[in-house]
């Protein structure tokens, strides 16, 4: 069965900082892992998605990776602003229908 | 704009109402879904459907209903609400894919059942 961990849990920085968010994932066997964005009390906004065949996506400040061999995924958000403070989502697609979804990283960004 | 609204935003209700909430997406996606989500947990899969008049449970189990009459609607419906279905519900859509298949969420509906 599939499990996906995300750590960690909340994470306070100073703005402008580079920051790493980690996802993990137990079964290998995945067609793709998307990148979420989710504020309080709202719904997930798609930040990134890596194909099964990709190692990495950009988009601006933000740059997901993907070892699918070693079951991990990293979020990295370069120069952080307080406007990047939200619950950050991993999820992972191993069939038709099937996205198991990370419990989130929670992230505050000071100014 | 393509897009996929949810209504209510919030909702609080009695016990044993009969509530639908509403999920439309513009986007002529085939793939729908509803998730549960309480606060600080992942979401949990209770409905989705491939397209018109096909839907499924998810893993969670759930006393909701769910119709897909069109495929930009598909409802999500409580005939008798209680408190402990108190929780966030997210409705989300997708293109047939696979790998490069991308889940959009709406904005999701509060509900608090007294």
């Amino acid at each position: 069965k599939q499990e996906v961990t995300q750590i960690p849990a909340a994470l306070s920085v100073p703005e402008g900082e580079n920051l790493v968010l980690n996802c993990s994932f137990t079964d290998s066997a995945i067609y793709n892992l998307q990148w979420f964005r989710q504020d309080p009390g709202k719904g997930l906004t798609s930040l990134l998605l890596i194909q099964s065949s990709q190692r990495e996506q950009t988009s601006g400040r933000l740059n997901a990776s993907l070892d699918k061999s070693s079951g991990r995924s990293t979020l990295y958000i370069a120069a952080s602003q307080p406007g990047d403070s939200a619950t950050y989502l991993c999820a992972v697609k191993g069939g038709t229908y099937k996205y198991i979804f990370g419990t989130g990283t929670r992230l505050k960004v000071l100014a | 704009e393509a897009d996929i609204y949810q209504t209510p935003r919030y909702l609080v209700i009695g016990t044993g109402k009969k509530i639908t909430l509403e999920c439309s997406q513009t986007m002529g996606h085939d793939k729908m879904y509803w998730y549960q989500q309480d606060p600080g947990m992942e979401l949990h899969l209770i409905h989705y459907s491939y397209g018109v008049n096909s839907t499924e449970k998810g893993d969670l189990s759930s006393e909701s209903t769910v119709s897909r009459i069109r495929t930009e609607h598909f409802p999500l419906t409580l005939e008798s609400a209680r408190p402990s279905h108190t929780s966030q519900y997210l409705c989300a859509s997708s293109e047939d894919g696979k790998n490069n298949e991308k889940l959009f969420f709406g904005s999701g509906t509060q509900l608090s059942v007294l």
